[in-house]
C-alpha cells in the first residue's frame, strides 16, 4: 500500500516563526500536493509538484512556499506564520501513469496552531 | 470555474439502511471523479475512482456512479454500519491539468 507520511501530527507555533511541514511518500509518485482544510471551506490546494524541483501554485499560495529536492519528499514552508494559517494541512501524492491520473493518496494530516 | 457541491451536508440513518450521497459539478469537462472517506482528525482515504469514460465503480458495499453530461455522481452505501460513520468527500479532476476540486463533504452518522 502507498504510504504518505507527514512528519508531525500536531504543531504549535508562534506568530512570525518560520514553519516547515514535511511529507514523504514511498511509492515513487510523480505528483505531490499540499492542501489545507478548514471548517466550512473544505480542502483548498496550496501548491503542487509534478516532478523534482518543479512546482505550481494552487488556489491559495499566498504566505506559503514549497520545496521538492527529492522525488519522495515535498515540504511546505510558512515563511512567517500568522494566526490565519492555523489549519489542518494535508499532503497527498499520486502517480501519473500512461497518460492516466491515478488515485490520490493522503497523509494523516498536520494540525497547525499559530498563536 | 469548476464548483463541486455535495448534498446533503449531513445525514443520520439507522444501521442497516441503504443510502445515497450526492455530488454535483458545474463543468462536465472532467477527467475523473474520486470519492474519499475522512474520519475525524484524520487524512482522506480513497474509496473509488471513476474515469470520465466509465459509468460506475464498485467496491464491496460501495457503488459510485457517474453521469458526466449532467454533472452528477452518487455514492451508494448498502446495508450501512456504524463503522461507516465518517465524512465523505467527492473530488473532480479537470480535463486539463493536475488539480482536483473538492466538495465540502457529507457528514454521515450511522446509528446502532
Amino acid at each position: 500500500d502507498v504510504k504518505v507520511t507527514q512528519s508531525s501530527r500536531y504543531l504549535v507555533k508562534r506568530t512570525g516563526e518560520k514553519v516547515f511541514l514535511e511529507c514523504v511518500q514511498d511509492m515513487d509518485h510523480e505528483n505531490m500536493f499540499w492542501y489545507r482544510q478548514d471548517p466550512g471551506l473544505g480542502l483548498r490546494l496550496i501548491y503542487f509538484s509534478y516532478d523534482v524541483k518543479m512546482k505550481e501554485k494552487g488556489d491559495i499560495p499566498e504566505g506559503y512556499s514549497v520545496s521538492r529536492e527529492k522525488k519522495e519528499r515535498f515540504s511546505l514552508i510558512l515563511e512567517s506564520a500568522s494566526t490565519n494559517q492555523t489549519s489542518m494541512y494535508l499532503c497527498a501524492s499520486s502517480l501519473f501513469k500512461a497518460t492516466r491520473y491515478e488515485k490520490l493518496f493522503f497523509g494523516s494530516g498536520t494540525q497547525l496552531s499559530v498563536l | 470555474k469548476q464548483e463541486v457541491t455535495q448534498i446533503p451536508a449531513a445525514l443520520s440513518v439507522p444501521e442497516g439502511e441503504n443510502l445515497v450521497l450526492n455530488c454535483s459539478f458545474t463543468d462536465s469537462a472532467i477527467y475523473n471523479l474520486q470519492w474519499f472517506r475522512q474520519d475525524p482528525g484524520k487524512g482522506l482515504t480513497s474509496l473509488l475512482l471513476i474515469q470520465s469514460s466509465q459509468r460506475e465503480q464498485t467496491s464491496g458495499r460501495l457503488n459510485a456512479s457517474l453521469d458526466k453530461s449532467s454533472g452528477r455522481s452518487t455514492l451508494y452505501i448498502a446495508a450501512s454500519q456504524p463503522g461507516d460513520s465518517a465524512t465523505y468527500l467527492c473530488a473532480v479532476r479537470r480535463e486539463y491539468g493536475n488539480k482536483l476540486v473538492f466538495g465540502a463533504g457529507t457528514i454521515l452518522r450511522v446509528k446502532s
